[in-house]
């Protein structure tokens, strides 16, 4: 079935250091979303990436959809201590689809 | 009011014990689903129900059942609980697109 790989797992770094976690599907993606899940809560929404090349940012989150619409990434410029928590992408195969296919998250943590 | 809430928050229940974890939504949406998180795993997908009269399983179903009793209600049972079932159970919603899911809070669920 299909599978969305993110890496790393874990990423640990001094507060105001960039950050950056990949995703990658087996499979063409429709789009591509990102939550964010801060310690003790849930999953929430940040952004949904549609087009093949499409770069979308948020303040220091810039988001990226790989041009064969497989992959996808989330940098963050300057850590700060409020970016802690675990991101997540998931990938839906086409619109309509069923389900999203979450990856395994990356959990940030910041030293401040 | 939370769009999406999820009861009880906490619950630590024996092995073979049946238990029943409830969610409730008032985004008028059709689409909801039951996800599983452990460390290391993301979230997995349990069931999923596109309106009252269709239930799908998802990924790991086994050990699960599911009902939807309306539009805005989606519950979850575990007919015999056991030890390894123990996780932190989420329940989402979306609209047909899927183009973003709300979740809920969150049940941690403890087998002992």
């Amino acid at each position: 079935g299909q599978q969305v790989m993110q890496i790393p797992q874990y990423q640990h770094v001094q507060e105001g250091e960039d950050f950056t976690t990949y995703c990658n599907s087996s499979t063409t993606l429709s789009n591509i979303q990102w939550y964010k899940q801060r310690p003790g809560g849930h999953p929430v929404f940040l952004i949904q990436l549609v087009k093949s090349g499409e770069v979308k940012k948020q303040k220091r989150l810039t988001f990226q959809f790989g041009e064969a619409k497989k992959n996808s990434s989330l940098h963050i410029t300057a850590t700060q201590t409020t970016d802690v928590g675990t991101y997540f992408c998931a990938g839906q195969i086409s619109l309509g689809a069923q389900k999203l296919v979450f990856g395994q998250g990356t959990r940030l943590t910041i030293n401040p | 009011d939370a769009d999406v809430t999820q009861t009880p928050r906490n619950r630590i229940t024996k092995t073979g014990k049946r238990i029943m974890l409830e969610c409730s939504q008032t985004k008028g949406h059709d689409r909801m689903y039951w996800y599983r998180q452990d460390p290391g795993l993301g979230l997995r997908l349990i069931y999923y129900s596109f309106d009252v009269k269709d239930i799908n399983k998802g990924e790991i179903s086994d050990g699960y059942s599911v009902s939807r009793q309306a539009q805005a209600k989606f519950s979850l049972s575990l007919e015999s609980a056991i030890p390894n079932q123990t996780a932190l159970y989420f329940c989402a919603t979306s609209d047909w697109t899927a183009k973003r899911y709300t979740f809920g809070s969150g049940t941690r669920l403890t087998v002992v």
